[in-house]
């Protein structure tokens, strides 16, 4: 098994760029969601899934779109790049009860 | 803001020594799970306790609970070089899937 895979690892973007940020898992899971990483902030909850075709909100949605239209895949959407959100975006999926999550290796972005 | 804070921010400390981290929280939770992460990589899960617990073990790994104070520990025992990372607490409430993480804790462990 692959686990979580994130591609690409790392990007650069110039703000107002739009890009997608793709997250896969081959574990099955229900829930996947995005994080955020930004320093001294720990993890910070983007948006979620509990399964196909059912997405929510986390702590800081704006500026993202998710969406769900298989169990493997969650990409995530930035629609106008902002420099705000230079981060490292962590993807991660589970069981649906909420237990032990996996994470993939992350993807670096900045935007200039 | 989040659910989770961690204390100390970070910890130095000598190789054989235990390393004791704690997290506070908000709101009652189903459950509270510790992740570790090295430095660049992806967080990996590494005990988790319930909200009927007090107490868990794995291997050099305790944990405790107290949903009184709406606290937990994580004490490594008998600590080696290969544990210098960050640790994060994060819980999971009853009524949400969602799982919110603390700011850590950076331990780094001197050889």
């Amino acid at each position: 098994n692959a686990g979580v895979t994130q591609t690409p690892k790392f990007q650069v973007l110039k703000t107002g760029q739009s890009m997608t940020l793709q997250c896969a898992q081959d574990m099955n899971h229900e829930y996947m969601s995005w994080y955020r990483q930004d320093p001294g902030m720990g993890l910070r909850l983007i948006h979620y899934s509990v399964g196909a075709g059912i997405t929510d909100q986390g702590e800081v949605p704006n500026g993202y779109n998710v969406s769900r239209s298989t169990t493997e895949d969650f990409p995530l959407r930035l629609l106008s790049a902002a420099p705000s959100q230079t981060s490292v975006y962590f993807c991660a999926s589970g069981r649906a009860g909420g237990n032990e999550q996996f994470f993939g290796p992350g993807t670096r972005l900045t935007v200039l | 803001s989040q659910q989770g804070e961690e204390d100390p921010q970070a910890l130095s400390i000598q190789e054989g020594e235990n390393a004791t981290m704690n997290c506070s929280y908000k709101t009652s939770i189903n459950n509270l799970q510790w992740y570790r992460q090295n430095s660049g990589r992806g967080l990996v899960h590494l005990i988790l306790i319930r909200s009927n617990e007090r107490e868990k073990h794995s291997g050099r790994l305790r944990v405790t609970l107290d949903t009184s104070k709406k606290s937990s520990s994580l004490l490594i025992t008998a600590s080696r070089a290969a544990d210098t990372a960050s640790y994060f607490c994060a819980t999971r409430m009853d009524s949400s899937y969602k799982l919110i993480f603390g700011s850590g804790t950076r331990l780094l462990v001197r050889p």
